[in-house]
């Protein structure tokens, strides 16, 4: 069965400095991956997919993420954060046999000055 | 920029109570999600539609779910008799096609009592 890990609950980190998020995937085939942000009372928003090809994808808003099929891992960067990024953040895959989205538990970001 | 709306943005209901959860897709869209994520858990699937029926569901959709399509413009998931368990955020989504990423709702926060 598919599912989606994000190992870390919480994160914080100082405006201006890198972050990474994890996630990591459990899925038999080629994975489609996703990485969706949602700020207070929002809807999800997509940040970028990974279906085929380059396995660094860019992004909305700075980000990139790297897929490592060795590491069954499809994890978010940016090189520079702002305050406006935090948010929460939503890794998931889609199982190729439909259309439903597998969500991890997603990370919760915290900028500070 | 199109977007997908959700309307109430919170519902309070009885145990016992049917609601329903109403959702504006995106006009060109084709596919349409229900989600819902209970406080502090992942985004679960619940159900996928195109060409007015269900094309999926989840072990969670049981027959206290039924989504509609009552005319060009809305989506609605109506649950029969709420439970307390149904309390949760259920976001409704979009897409053109299968596999395109979806785009998502600001979501209802349905509280049960």
């Amino acid at each position: 069965a598919q599912s989606v890990t994000q190992p870390d609950i919480h994160i914080t980190v100082s405006e201006g400095a890198s972050l990474e998020l994890r996630c990591n995937y459990s899925y038999g085939a080629t994975p489609y991956l996703f990485w969706y942000v949602q700020s207070p009372g929002q809807g999800l928003q997509l940040l970028l997919k990974y279906f085929s090809g380059d396995t660094l994808v860019q992004g909305i808003k700075g980000f990139e993420a790297e897929f490592k099929r060795s590491q069954s891992s499809f994890n978010l960067r940016k090189p520079s954060v702002h305050w406006s990024d935090a948010a929460e953040y939503f890794c998931a895959v889609v199982a190729s046999t439909g259309n439903q989205f597998y969500f991890g538990t997603g990370t919760s970001l915290t900028v500070i000055p | 920029e199109p977007e997908v709306t959700q309307t109430p943005s919170h519902q309070v209901t009885q145990m016992g109570q049917e609601v329903i959860l109403r959702c504006v897709p995106i006009s060109n869209h084709l596919y349409f999600y229900w989600y819902r994520q209970i406080l502090g858990q992942k985004v679960e699937f619940l159900v996928s539609f195109y060409n007015n029926e269900i094309s999926e569901k989840s072990e969670i959709f049981d027959d206290q779910f039924s989504v509609e399509r009552p005319d060009g413009s809305n989506f609605t998931l109506k649950i029969r008799s709420t439970k307390l368990e149904d309390s949760a955020m259920y976001f409704c989504a979009s897409s053109s096609d299968t596999l395109y990423e979806q785009y998502f709702g600001p979501g209802t926060r349905l509280t049960v009592t």
